[in-house]
């Protein structure tokens, strides 16, 4: 049984607008919770992270969204650009052990 | 620097066969994985190491083997391959438990096709 799911396989946005990619986790222990983009050909990227102690996290226009009472987060990129067309993952876990969600495929429409 | 590498690229094996994948890195991380990616099923941890000459289970373990002589290379082996092994296997390297801010560095992939 999967412990973080990504339930949208793709999503497609216009250039400029914001795109949410959303997961969900099981395991209530977790305490750190990651995004990492995938192009084609290449081994994922990190791109943010939050830790369970807070529910929000800004890099430039990413930011994550943490809610632990609904075992949920969230990824926002505003404004979206044609290069963040990429495969996003969101992983979570604690101690040695992160475990991956099955991904979203994003597409920017310039 | 090179970060993360995977030798090979690609293979091909027949049902039976043994190989193994090497992942080398230069960052002086102290703690290395392997994963494998199927459709469907996002990245899944095979084994991973917290230091040179230490190894450990991760979720999907059987079939495989690990070694870890040294600090920056990491070992992936198939005895005898089967069908089942044909994945994308990713190779990840951090400085400690989850690196830096949780941040796993990934190498490029093996693709791995057993007939």
């Amino acid at each position: 049984d999967q412990q973080v799911k990504q339930n949208s396989p793709s999503l497609s946005v216009q250039e400029g607008r914001i795109s949410i990619l959303n997961c969900d986790y099981t395991n209530s222990m977790f305490d750190y919770f990651l995004w990492y983009k995938k192009y084609p050909a290449e081994g994922p990227t990190f791109l943010i992270s939050i830790s369970s102690i807070k529910d929000k996290n800004e890099d430039g226009r990413f930011t994550v969204f943490l809610n632990k009472s609904a075992k949920h987060l969230s990824l926002h990129i505003v404004p979206s650009q044609p290069g963040d067309s990429a495969v996003y993952f969101c992983a979570a876990g604690s101690g040695n052990q992160f475990y991956f969600g099955t991904g979203t495929s994003l597409t920017v429409i310039p | 620097n090179a970060g993360v590498t995977q030798t090979p690229k690609f293979r091909v094996l027949k049902t039976g066969q043994s190989m193994t994948l090497l992942c080398a890195q230069d960052m002086n991380h102290e703690y290395m994985y392997w994963y494998r990616q199927d459709p469907g099923m996002g990245l899944r941890l095979i084994h991973y190491s917290v230091g040179e000459g230490t190894t450990a289970k991760g979720e999907v373990p059987d079939g495989y083997n690990v070694s870890r002589l040294k600090k920056q290379n990491f070992l992936l082996g198939l005895e005898s391959a089967a069908p089942s092994q044909t994945s994308v296997y990713f190779c990840a390297s951090s400085y400690s438990v989850g690196g830096v801010n949780g941040e796993q560095f990934f190498g490029p992939g093996t693709r791995l096709t057993v007939l």
